[in-house]
């Protein structure tokens, strides 16, 4: 069964707006990941916060981790038509493999 | 570098036949995987590497084999192609299992 369950399952905003998407897990997790997938095109690594960790960013990128509430989420601020795309959270709760929820798809509206 | 590069991107086939995807990787990782993707169903484990002339079951492994004979590539073949299996494949791999994933372009597979 997949491990992480990402919510909504789409999202439409406008430009310049936040965005922000949730991913939930069942098991103890190392570290989770977040992916980004632009149509037609392979997923792209995004960020990774370990299980230790409770806040990381990366230029307009947060993302949070609860360990309490088996949960993390994405933050996209000020997004841009161009951030359009499925986002992927994935987790190593399986062992020696990442295992990925079905998916986030944003819409960025100009 | 090409990273991970997937082989052949498209392919029809029929029902019964045989076919093998390829994936090379040229960033020395361990690592290996190979997933499916489905509309609405996310991305799902076929089978794994953890090093080379090692294998193992995903999630969804019926009907997959794989090999990895070089630590570059990991090769998946399907022996008797259904229409379940009509997908889109998706090589990765990772210096570890804790790592981050580098995808190839994936690999559209229609069985008719």
């Amino acid at each position: 069964s997949q491990q992480g369950e990402e919510d909504p399952q789409a999202l439409s905003i406008q430009e310049g707006e936040n965005a922000t998407m949730n991913c939930s897990y069942k098991t103890s997790i190392n570290n989770l990941q977040w992916y980004r997938q632009n149509s037609g095109r392979g997923l792209v690594h995004l960020i990774l916060i370990r299980s230790n960790e409770r806040e990381k960013h990366s230029g307009r990128l947060r993302v949070t981790l609860d360990t309490s509430k088996k949960s993390s989420s994405l933050l996209i601020t000020a997004s841009r038509a161009a951030d359009t795309a499925s986002y992927f959270c994935a987790t190593d709760a399986w062992g020696n493999d990442m295992r990925f929820g079905a998916g986030t798809r944003l819409t960025v509206k100009p | 570098n090409a990273g991970v590069t997937q082989t052949p991107k498209f392919r029809v086939l029929k029902t019964g036949q045989s076919m093998t995807l390829l994936c090379a990787q040229d960033m020395n990782h361990e690592y290996m995987y190979w997933y499916r993707q489905d509309p609405g169903m996310g991305l799902r484990l076929i089978h794994y590497s953890v090093g080379e002339g090692t294998t193992a079951k995903g999630e969804v492994p019926d009907g997959y084999n794989v090999s990895r004979l070089k630590k570059q590539n990991f090769l998946l073949g399907l022996e008797s192609a259904a229409p379940s299996q009509t997908s889109v494949y998706f090589c990765a791999s990772a210096a570890s299992h804790t790592g981050e994933l580098f995808f190839g372009e994936g690999s559209r597979l229609t069985v008719l």
